[in-house]
């Protein structure tokens, strides 16, 4: 069974510019977060999305946007890039059983420098 | 609140001792705890995780308890080998159960000194 998969791997933007990451997950999870990832802050929460809503959403600007799509993959948007921005994002998949949480699946991230 | 407090951020130890990882929770809804193991460059696994309705849970060299009423729960490695060198992050679900959360740690950077 295929994982989680990221693309691109690595992006490197200029400052101002906008990008958008993708994310698809394991192949029956409807469930997909977002985080972003710096070595002074850890794992942070950007967004949660579950058959094409947004549930969940985490304390980053407007400038950061989401969405899924009806086969559960989904797109992370940032637009007008700053430096601070420069972070590993990971998209994490889970199966989604009632009410109960299970095991979060992480993909391998894609690597954005802001320059 | 949604603060998950993870200690210490740093943890040396000898192969062969044991380590121990601490975290807080503030949302005293949270019902899923897993901890997650993240090696240099590569992306977080999961190791273990554990649901409120638990107090403590194993595998192997590897143990998990959870204390609900002070809110807290603690990552047990015994036997310590070289490979289990890492970052260890902790999480904790938070919101309604129809739309929860995980919440993440900073993250404990495990060495193990040979």
């Amino acid at each position: 069974k295929a994982g989680v998969t990221q693309t691109p791997r690595y992006l490197i933007k200029t400052r101002g510019q906008q990008v958008t990451l993708s994310c698809s997950p394991i192949s029956g999870h409807r469930s997909v977060s977002w985080y972003q990832q710096t070595p002074g802050q850890g794992l942070q929460f950007l967004f949660e999305y579950f058959s094409e809503t947004q549930r969940n959403k985490g304390n980053f600007p407007g400038r950061f946007s989401g969405r899924q799509f009806s086969n559960s993959r989904s797109e992370m948007n940032v637009s007008t890039l700053e430096l601070g921005d420069s972070a590993l994002y990971l998209c994490a998949s889970s199966l989604w059983v009632s009410r109960f949480y299970t095991e979060a699946f992480f993909g391998q991230g894609t690597r954005l420098t802001v320059v | 609140g949604e603060n998950v407090e993870q200690h210490p951020s740093t943890l040396s130890v000898q192969e062969g001792d044991s380590a121990v990882i601490k975290c807080t929770y503030s949302d005293s809804a949270s019902n899923y705890f897993p901890w997650y193991k993240q090696e240099l460059g590569k992306r977080p696994q999961l190791i273990i995780d554990i649901r409120s309705n638990v107090g403590e849970k194993k595998d192997q060299r590897i143990a998990v308890t959870l204390n609900k009423t002070a809110k807290h729960f603690s990552l047990h490695i015994t036997e310590t080998q070289p490979e289990d060198s890492a970052v260890y992050f902790c999480a904790a679900s938070i919101g309604d159960q129809g739309a929860q959360k995980l919440v993440f740690g900073q993250g404990t950077r495990l060495t193990i000194n040979p």
